[in-house]
């Protein structure tokens, strides 16, 4: 049983629509991350969630960490093209980053 | 400037044979780590360096072994290679070791074992 499920496995969308993924656990984290993972690079953190019903925005994403702190949401609205990628949620413990297995997303035009 | 670099970005290679895969990070950071890739793209840490001492050693088989020369780098050694050590391999740093740092992490290397 892995610490944090991601779902879904695999996402495929059209340019313009709304996706979402989610990252679960049966553990209380004190702060969540997530990242993007391109084709042939390594993956890039894009934001950490630190209280209980936080919401961040980077552009078209929306991340939330759950009351409880136990879950996160990303969003993407409008979803281009270059959203593609692998995304992981992960948790940091002591520089220990363990990840969910990751959403694939393609995008396409 | 590549932050953090790795070499080779490809690997293939017989099963039994040794291999060394090169990582450096220009970042000035303190903190440097090994995670594996595998198939099915999970990302699990191997080993973590700060300032060229052992801080993290997860269950790895002994064929695998890191070594910094200095903290801007990091590198993997691995012996007696076989299939089940085909994978992705990611180098990363931080400015320090404990939670809250960001990791920056290299292209990573990608090990075929024939």
């Amino acid at each position: 049983t892995q610490l944090l499920e991601q779902s879904p496995q695999f996402l495929s969308i059209q340019e313009g629509e709304n996706l979402t993924v989610y990252c679960n656990s049966s553990s209380v984290f004190s702060s969540l991350q997530w990242y993007r993972q391109e084709p042939g690079e390594g993956p890039v953190l894009l934001v950490t969630v630190v209280t209980g019903g936080e919401v961040k925005k980077l552009k078209r994403l929306t991340f939330q960490f759950g009351d409880a702190r136990k879950d996160s949401s990303l969003h993407i609205t409008a979803a281009q093209p270059g959203d593609t990628g692998l995304y992981l949620c992960g948790t940091d413990s002591w520089g220990k980053l363990q990840f969910g297995a990751g959403t694939q997303v393609v995008v396409t035009p | 400037d590549t932050a953090v670099s790795q070499t080779p970005k490809y690997l293939v290679t017989q099963m039994g044979n040794d291999k060394s895969i090169k990582c450096e990070q220009n970042l000035g950071h303190d903190t440097m780590y090994w995670y594996k890739q595998d198939s099915k793209k999970f990302l699990k840490i191997m080993f973590s360096y700060n300032n060229k001492e052992l801080i993290i050693n997860e269950t790895v088989p002994n064929r695998f072994s890191p070594k910094s020369p200095d903290k801007a780098h990091l590198n993997l050694h691995i012996n007696s290679l076989e299939l089940g050590d085909s994978a992705v391999y990611f180098c990363a740093s931080s400015p320090s070791s404990g939670s809250g740092y960001t990791q920056y992490f290299g292209p990573g290397t990608r090990l075929t074992v024939l």
